[in-house]
């Protein structure tokens, strides 16, 4: 089926540097796409999202960039912090539907 | 509330037992839904409520699990007869819109021994 993987399944950077956690979806006909933070006994916490329409779309300290072309997304996170430490999931949705289809996540992990 | 809120957090169930787990959305919030995730995994989806109206439940993994949300709030995630396999994190997540970004709960750790 159609599914949303992850490149890196653990990374670990340097606090203060910046972050990218990558991800590539299969099904071109999805439209929508988000970005989750999942902590250690939390559920997903939403950070970002952005719809096939745009190919850039910038938070706090996050950017998503989306190129449907090799139908590949990424996330982006400037000066990462010790709290920005947990697991992290793309998660794509397509017109007229509800479901979301998550990944199996990345570990981002900063060393002091 | 200001979030969702699920209990109980955890939940230990010998084979056999029946399960229910309970989800309240955030007040207000017409989409409710359930996914079940297995450790390492991402979230998979359950079934999906619009109101009181369970307008999906093609990912309920067998006719034992079933889901329910009577009066368009709260909703309760029942599982008959555990097996092992059901082992496993049980989130709700609610929103405003069909379209619009879920906001999960917690989630509810169920653990078949």
């Amino acid at each position: 089926g159609e599914s949303v993987g992850l490149h890196l399944p653990t990374l670990s950077v340097q606090e203060g540097d910046n972050s990218i956690i990558n991800c590539a979806y299969s099904n071109s006909a999805s439209d929508y796409f988000i970005w989750y933070k999942q902590e250690s006994g939390k559920g997903p916490q939403f950070i970002i999202d952005i719809r096939s329409n745009m190919d850039k779309r910038q938070g706090q300290r996050v950017t998503v960039l989306l190129n449907k072309t090799v139908k590949h997304l990424s996330l982006q996170i400037a000066a990462t912090q010790p709290g920005d430490s947990a697991v992290y999931f793309c998660a794509e949705t397509g017109p007229g539907t509800y479901k979301y289809i998550f990944g199996t996540g990345t570990r981002l992990k900063v060393l002091a | 509330g200001a979030g969702v809120s699920q209990s109980p957090r955890y939940k230990v169930a010998k084979r056999g037992q029946d399960v229910a787990l309970r989800c309240d959305p955030i007040s207000g919030h017409v989409s409710l839904f359930w996914y079940q995730q297995a450790l390492g995994q991402g979230p998979e989806f359950l079934t999906y409520f619009q109101n009181e109206a369970q307008l999906d439940k093609s990912g309920l993994p067998s006719d034992r699990f079933f889901a329910e949300r009577p009066e368009g709030s709260v909703s309760t995630l029942k599982i008959q007869r555990t097996q092992q396999e059901d082992s496993a994190v049980y989130l709700c997540a609610s929103s405003l819109l069909t379209a619009s970004g879920y906001t999960f709960g917690s989630g509810t750790r169920l653990t078949v021994v």
